[in-house]
């Protein structure tokens, strides 16, 4: 069965603390996504990543890095927490392919920032 | 600017089909339609995608209007499990790529 791994269920930070969210995907696919879900916005996308060591920037990138070392792990990275980045986190996969948005997501993260 | 809208919720009662509506009035002539669905503190999972065709899997039917301008997606016999909120999404053109905006999709509650 195919799987999205994240690798914290619940986390809680303090305010302007370096925060490493991680996951991994077991399916070889070439893109990976981190998103935010926050009630009444629905799922905004942070950053993306189309091949190891490459980036994109998504719609509100702002407080937040990425890392793609490896295929299978995508690194979602808040250099100075702050208590607007409490949220659910959802990293997604998906193969490439023309007309494919098959994303994969995995069970999420909720981040709390006190 | 999500391209797609959708009822905030409906109901029905478990056993029966649960028809979900959604519109899609600007979708251009190549852009297929997308259903996810997402199960309180789960991700959301993919069910079914379609461009002209009606579609079926083993999770749903998807109906999609002459027109494109409408779709439904049709579990045909929903069970307590199915509870959760459903998107229906066209994907955008996006720098030189394309991505998905979940709107605020339909809230199915089935009733035992």
């Amino acid at each position: 069965d195919v799987k999205v791994t994240q690798s914290s269920r619940y986390l809680v930070k303090r305010t302007g603390e370096k925060v490493f969210l991680e996951c991994v995907q077991d399916m070889d696919h070439e893109n990976m996504f981190w998103y935010r879900q926050d009630p009444g916005l629905g799922l905004r996308l942070i950053y993306f990543s189309y091949d190891v060591k490459m980036k994109e920037k998504g719609d509100i990138p702002e407080g937040y890095s990425v890392s793609r070392e490896k295929k299978e792990r995508f690194s979602l990275i808040l250099e100075s927490a702050s208590t607007n980045q409490t949220s659910m986190y959802l990293c997604a996969s998906k193969s490439t392919g023309r007309s494919n948005e098959k994303l994969f997501f995995g069970s999420g993260t909720q981040l709390s920032v006190l | 600017d999500a391209k797609t809208t959708q009822p905030p919720s409906m109901d029905c009662a478990e056993g029966r089909a649960a028809n979900l509506p959604c519109n899609h009035s600007t979708i251009s002539g190549n852009e297929y339609v997308y259903w996810y669905r997402q199960i309180h503190s789960q991700g959301p999972q993919y069910i079914i995608h379609g461009l002209k065709n009606n579609e079926t899997n083993e999770m749903a039917s998807l109906i999609i209007t002459e027109d494109r301008k409408s779709s439904t997606l049709i579990l045909p016999h929903a069970t307590l499990r199915d509870t959760a909120v459903y998107y229906c999404i066209v994907r955008v053109p996006w720098d030189s790529s394309y991505k998905l905006i979940f709107g605020s999709g339909t809230r199915l509650l089935v009733r035992p």
